[in-house]
């Protein structure tokens, strides 16, 4: 069974500039999650989604946003990029409702100059 | 809110020793898993092991085994017999249903040493 796959694995964007990130869960998993880790933060919560509905969000600006697809696939989408926004994004799914068990990603290592 | 404290940010075991790592948390839920993830230098983040918080019995996981206090809001990771390859970060993480999210604390790095 393939894993959580993230892609792309590294992207070198602009300040200003807007990118699109993508997470493909494991076969018959429905729920995605979004964590943004730096080295000042550490780990913190972007949004959830299940069966294609956003059930949670954090404490971002509303530059970030995300959707799920009928198909589970999620994408994220940060526009007008900052230097602070630099950071590795994780991915993670989970089968059901509850994530009981979640799997990450690789992650997709972001870098904005 | 939930919170999470781990309040080794290093810690350091020769190999074939036990290591404890600890973790205290904070939620007003009553219905929660816990939870320590591995990430080890690749950045993949890799369940270690899971508690539920209704279940009394601590969970185990191979060489890895946890102590839940639930009162105390406390949960370690015994890891027995430490490998080179458990060397990583190792992040505590409660979930509750009512926010559908994982917290993460800082983390505690482990060195395994000869």
């Amino acid at each position: 069974k393939a894993g959580v796959t993230q892609t792309p694995r590294y992207l070198i964007k602009t300040r200003g500039q807007q990118v699109t990130l993508s997470c493909s869960p494991i076969s018959g998993h429905r729920s995605v999650s979004w964590y943004q880790q730096t080295p000042g933060q550490g780990l913190q919560f972007l949004f959830e989604y299940f069966s294609e509905t956003q059930r949670n969000k954090g404490n971002f600006p509303g530059r970030f946003s995300g959707r799920q697809f009928s198909n589970s696939r999620s994408e994220m989408n940060v526009s007008t990029l900052e230097l602070g926004d630099s950071a590795l994004y994780l991915c993670a799914s989970a089968q059901g409702a509850q994530n009981t068990e979640a799997f990450f990603g690789q992650g997709t290592r972001l870098t904005v100059v | 809110a939930q919170t999470v404290t781990q309040s080794q940010p290093e810690m350091s075991v020769q190999e074939a020793e036990t290591v404890t790592l600890s973790c205290t948390y904070d939620t007003s839920e009553s219905d929660y898993y816990l939870f320590w993830y591995k990430q080890p230098p690749s950045r993949q983040m890799i369940l270690v092991i899971r508690q539920e918080a209704y279940k009394q019995q601590n969970a185990t996981e191979n060489r890895f085994s946890v102590n839940f206090q639930k009162a105390a809001k406390s949960f370690s990771l015994k890891i027995s017999d430490s490998q080179l390859g458990d060397a990583a970060m190792y992040f505590c993480a409660p979930y509750t249903g009512t926010a559908s999210k994982l917290t993460f604390g800082t983390g505690t790095r482990l060195q395994v040493t000869l």
